[in-house]
């Protein structure tokens, strides 16, 4: 069967650094997107990885290694507005996307 | 229109009853896409769509059929609703049958509540 593990929810103070981290196991690996779901909206697109590596974007950064089917959101100089569900998905073998459960994170000032 | 339209935005159903949520896209995507989200479980695909003319199965169909006459449109009917079908039901689309360098596009999301 196909898997994406993410945890549940996870706690940050306003101006910290916090790491999401997403492991996978599923049939084929064509990449792996990150969204962002602020509570009753729609995801929006983050980032994307393909290749093993880090992708940085401002504030926000992706990990991919595929070895060890892990990835990671790195989310720096943290903000209230970043309070949301951050979604992982990976693009499998058929070029589909299979979603992870989510992570909810919570910023407190 | 920029994106994709969902509508109705909320709706209170009786058991029963027949639905359709609609959604329109004016990206000229070949792809759309029917999910459902719900508390712990993260979005499941109900149907898809890869291009005009052609539907499939995603992971969760039992109880939603789909139709794609054109490239804008992909209605999601409930031929009988259920209060095992009470979620958040997204739209989505993408360039084409696959997921690119830019996944999906997500509509604003319908909250349907069978009771």
């Amino acid at each position: 069967g196909q898997n994406i593990d993410q945890p549940t929810e996870m706690t940050a103070t306003e101006g910290a650094i916090v790491q999401i981290n997403c492991t996978y196991q599923t049939s084929g690996f064509n990449g792996l997107f990150w969204y962002q779901q602020h509570a009753g909206e729609a995801p929006t697109f983050l980032s994307y990885n393909v290749l093993d590596g880090l992708e940085e974007k401002g504030r926000f950064s992706s990990f991919l290694s595929r070895s060890k089917g892990y990835s990671y959101l790195l989310l720096k100089e943290l903000q209230m507005k970043d309070s949301a569900s951050y979604l992982c998905a990976v693009v499998d073998s058929n070029y589909q996307l299979i979603w992870g459960a989510g992570t909810k994170l919570i910023i407190k000032p | 229109i920029a994106g994709i339209t969902q509508a109705p935005t909320s709706q209170i159903l009786a058991a029963g009853r027949r639905m359709t949520l609609r959604c329109t896209q004016d990206m000229r995507h070949n792809a759309m896409y029917w999910y459902r989200q719900d508390l712990g479980l993260g979005l499941r695909l109900i149907h898809y769509s890869n291009t005009a003319g052609t539907t499939g199965k995603g992971e969760v169909p039992d109880g939603y059929s789909v139709s794609r006459a054109n490239t804008d449109d992909f209605p999601l009917t409930l031929a009988s609703a259920v209060p095992s079908q009470t979620s958040v039901y997204f739209c989505a689309s993408s360039e084409t049958g696959g997921a690119g360098l830019y996944g999906y596009t997500f509509g604003s999301g319908t909250r349907l509540t069978v009771v």
